[in-house]
């Protein structure tokens, strides 16, 4: 069975700085996707960034990237220049490239960001 | 496109009662799944459906149970309520393997 854990329960950075979160996960499998979400308090869960385990380029999304490497089975997530918006729980998850929509979930981290 | 929508969005039930959650999904999207967040267990996958058919199930006892009807819509059904059911419930849906998108979530209470 496919785990992920995020070793990080809290984080903190200032505005403008960088901040990495952690994510590591265990599969059998050879093809799968990798995903950041983010919730903000109260709010809903909406997509970060995504990641396609065939492919060797990291993905970016403006601010948001992340390190994949598939060897040693880690997937982080960098914010540049942070704002205070990204204030949210951060989870990552994994999802089989088999004809399913289960994502399976780390613990999250939970990301505060200081002016 | 209207997003995900979750209806109630907050309910409060007693042990022993059962409760209806309902899930509209994007429109054209077929597939929708269910997860359970409690600050305890985390984000834990319930059940997914495609064209009306439970495509795969999670870890929990029979009586979190859905459906998903021939408009996509889809509905998930807890019976004989247990605290532990307390719960932010949230439904999510994708179309062929691209993003998923997540509803607000529907906040149960049991007391």
């Amino acid at each position: 069975a496919q785990t992920v854990t995020q070793s990080q329960p809290e984080m903190s950075v200032q505005e403008a700085e960088t901040v990495t979160l952690s994510c590591t996960y265990d599969t059998s499998e050879s093809d799968y996707y990798l995903f950041w979400y983010k919730q903000p308090p109260s709010r809903q869960m909406i997509l970060v960034i995504r990641q396609e385990a065939y492919k060797q380029q990291n993905a970016t999304e403006n601010r948001f990237s992340v390190n994949f490497q598939k060897a040693a089975k880690s997937f982080s997530l960098k914010i540049s220049d942070s704002q205070l918006g990204d204030a949210a729980m951060y989870f990552c998850a994994y999802r089989s490239a088999l004809n399913t929509d289960k994502l399976i979930f780390g613990t999250g981290t939970r990301l505060q960001v200081f002016p | 496109k209207a997003g995900v929508t979750q209806t109630p969005r907050y309910l409060i039930k007693t042990r022993g009662q059962q409760v209806t959650l309902s899930c509209s999904p994007i429109s054209g999207h077929r597939s929708v799944s269910w997860y359970q967040q409690t600050p305890g267990q985390g984000l834990q996958f319930l059940f997914e459906y495609f064209s009306e058919t439970q495509r795969n199930k999670g870890n929990f006892p029979g009586r979190f149970s859905g459906r998903q009807f021939s408009n996509s819509r889809s509905e998930m059904n807890v019976s004989t309520l247990e605290l532990g059911d307390s719960a932010l419930y949230l439904c999510a849906s994708w179309e062929n393997y691209g993003e998923l998108f997540f509803g607000e979530g529907s906040r149960l209470t049991v007391l």
